[in-house]
């Protein structure tokens, strides 16, 4: 069936180091690929996406390219801020007929000043 | 435009209950997911509903069901409550087609004593 496989964490960074979070999936045919975020007390925010192979999905500094040899689909920031801190969701949509994303369990990011 | 608005947004009732959750998605957006977030499974997909027929779902017991309106507001509806049904549940709102963005609302907490 289809998963997503995502490192758990927590991560727990320093201002400004350099953040991955990696992600791997299971699926048959072509998935889309998406990074979420949740904030505490929050609902989940689209961070970025990617729809097919090769592609680089970008926003806020955060990047992921979908890997379809390695099907992979990291998250990177180059610089990580005390905002950054929350939890990030790799996911993924199998059925082109709807749209149910199927979640990793999530990485709980803190940043510390 | 107005977000994706879930009511209630906490909720405690008692084991043997049922409850009523509700969505009201974008403007203009047909399809409306259902989502359990809780600390041991994540997130997983409940069902989704568009132009108010059930489009997909996922692997609940058949005390989860939902509805959707002509206006394209959904209900959630578990009945006969256990303290596992005590979890986030997260309503997502898109136009429905393929490889289109999900939008969350901010969820509704429910918790069973």
């Amino acid at each position: 069936g289809n998963s997503v496989t995502q490192m758990e964490g927590p991560v727990t960074l320093s201002e400004e180091a350099f953040l991955t979070i990696n992600c791997t999936y299971t699926a048959t045919g072509y998935p889309s690929l998406f990074w979420y975020v949740q904030y505490p007390g929050e609902g989940l925010q689209l961070l970025l996406k990617a729809t097919k192979a090769d592609d680089k999905g970008s926003n806020k500094g955060f990047e992921a390219t979908y890997r379809k040899e390695t099907t992979s689909f990291h998250l990177e920031k180059g610089s990580v801020q005390v905002s950054d801190s929350a939890v990030y969701f790799c996911a993924l949509i199998s059925n082109q007929a709807g749209t149910a994303l199927i979640f990793g369990k999530g990485t709980t990011l803190s940043v510390s000043s | 435009k107005a977000g994706v608005t879930q009511t209630p947004r906490y909720l405690i009732k008692t084991r043997g209950q049922q409850v009523t959750l509700s969505c009201s998605p974008i403007s203009g957006h047909r399809s409306v997911s259902w989502y359990q977030q809780t600390p041991g499974q994540g997130l997983q997909f409940l069902f989704e509903y568009f132009s108010e027929t059930q489009r997909n779902k996922g692997n609940f017991p058949g005390r989860f069901s939902g509805r959707q309106f002509s206006n394209s507001r959904s209900e959630m509806n578990v009945s006969t409550l256990e303290l596992g049904d005590s979890a986030l549940y997260l309503c997502a709102s898109s136009p429905g087609t393929a490889n289109t963005e999900a939008f969350f609302g901010q969820g509704t907490r429910l918790t069973v004593v």
